[in-house]
C-alpha cells in the first residue's frame, strides 16, 4: 500500500528556515515524480515544487531561490527545505506523487507551517 | 502559466439532485499525440488532503462512485455529480497537468 507520511511543520519567525519531510512507502521515491502543494488558510491549492525521477527540479516563482526540493533514495523520503520564510508562506503543505497520465494521485496528510513573529 | 477558472465559486444543491461544475483553461491542455486532455478533478473535504476523482478529463479514479462524471476537451471541462449525497459536501478543484506549473482552479464549494 502506498503511503506518504509528512512531518516537520510548525511555527517559525519570518526569515527563518524549516525542512518538511515526506516519508514514502509502497514504491521507490526515486522512480516517481514527486511534488509539493500548499494551501493557505481558507484558500485554494497552489503548486510549489516538483522533482522528476531523473532528479531535475522545478519551482513556483513565489518560492524560487528560497525553497529546495530533494529526496534521499536510501531513506525513501522527500524533503522541502524552506529558507527566508515570509508570512505569505503560511499554509498547509502537502506532498504528493505525480504520474504523467494520472496527475497527483497519492497525497500526504499535510503539515501546517505558520510564519509569524 | 495556464490559468484555470472554475464556475461557480459555490453552489447549493438539494439531496438527490445534480451539481454541475465548470472549468475553463486559458489555453488548450489537449495533447494531440494521444488525443487526451490533461485535466484532473479533485475533491477536498474539510480537514483532509485532496482526493483525485478524475484524470485525463473523464477517466474515473478507482473507487470513485459512478455518480461522478467528468467531461470536456481542449479548454472546457465539466464535473457532474448526480444524485447528490451528504457525503459529497466538499470543495472541488480542477487542475491542468499538461504544462509545468500544474495549475489549479480556485475551487468550487458544494453544499446541501
Amino acid at each position: 500500500e502506498v503511503q506518504l507520511v509528512q512531518s516537520g511543520g510548525g511555527l517559525i519567525q519570518p526569515g527563518g528556515s524549516l525542512r518538511l519531510t515526506c516519508a514514502v512507502s509502497g514504491f521507490p521515491v526515486s522512480s516517481n515524480y514527486m511534488t509539493w502543494v500548499r494551501q493557505a488558510p481558507g484558500k485554494g491549492l497552489e503548486w510549489v515544487s516538483m522533482i522528476y525521477s531523473g532528479g531535475s527540479t522545478h519551482y513556483a516563482d513565489s518560492v524560487k531561490g528560497r525553497f529546495t526540493i530533494s529526496r534521499d533514495n536510501s531513506k525513501n523520503t522527500l524533503y522541502l527545505q524552506m529558507n527566508s520564510l515570509r508570512s505569505e508562506d503560511t499554509a498547509v503543505y502537502y506532498c504528493a506523487t505525480f504520474r504523467l497520465i494520472v496527475a497527483f494521485d497519492k497525497w500526504g496528510q499535510g503539515t501546517l507551517v505558520t510564519v509569524s513573529s | 502559466d495556464i490559468v484555470m477558472t472554475q464556475s461557480p465559486d459555490s453552489l447549493a444543491v438539494s439531496l438527490g439532485e445534480t451539481a454541475t461544475i465548470n472549468c475553463k483553461s486559458s489555453e488548450s491542455v489537449f495533447f494531440s499525440s494521444n488525443n487526451k486532455s490533461y485535466l484532473a478533478w479533485y475533491q477536498q473535504k474539510a480537514g483532509q488532503p485532496p482526493k483525485l476523482l478524475f484524470y485525463l478529463a473523464s477517466t474515473r479514479e478507482s473507487g470513485v462512485p459512478d455518480r461522478f462524471s467528468g467531461s470536456g476537451s481542449g479548454t472546457d471541462f465539466t464535473l457532474t455529480i448526480s444524485r447528490l449525497q451528504a457525503e459529497d459536501v466538499a470543495v472541488y478543484y480542477c487542475q491542468q497537468y499538461y504544462l509545468t506549473p500544474q495549475t489549479f482552479g480556485q475551487g468550487t464549494k458544494v453544499e446541501i
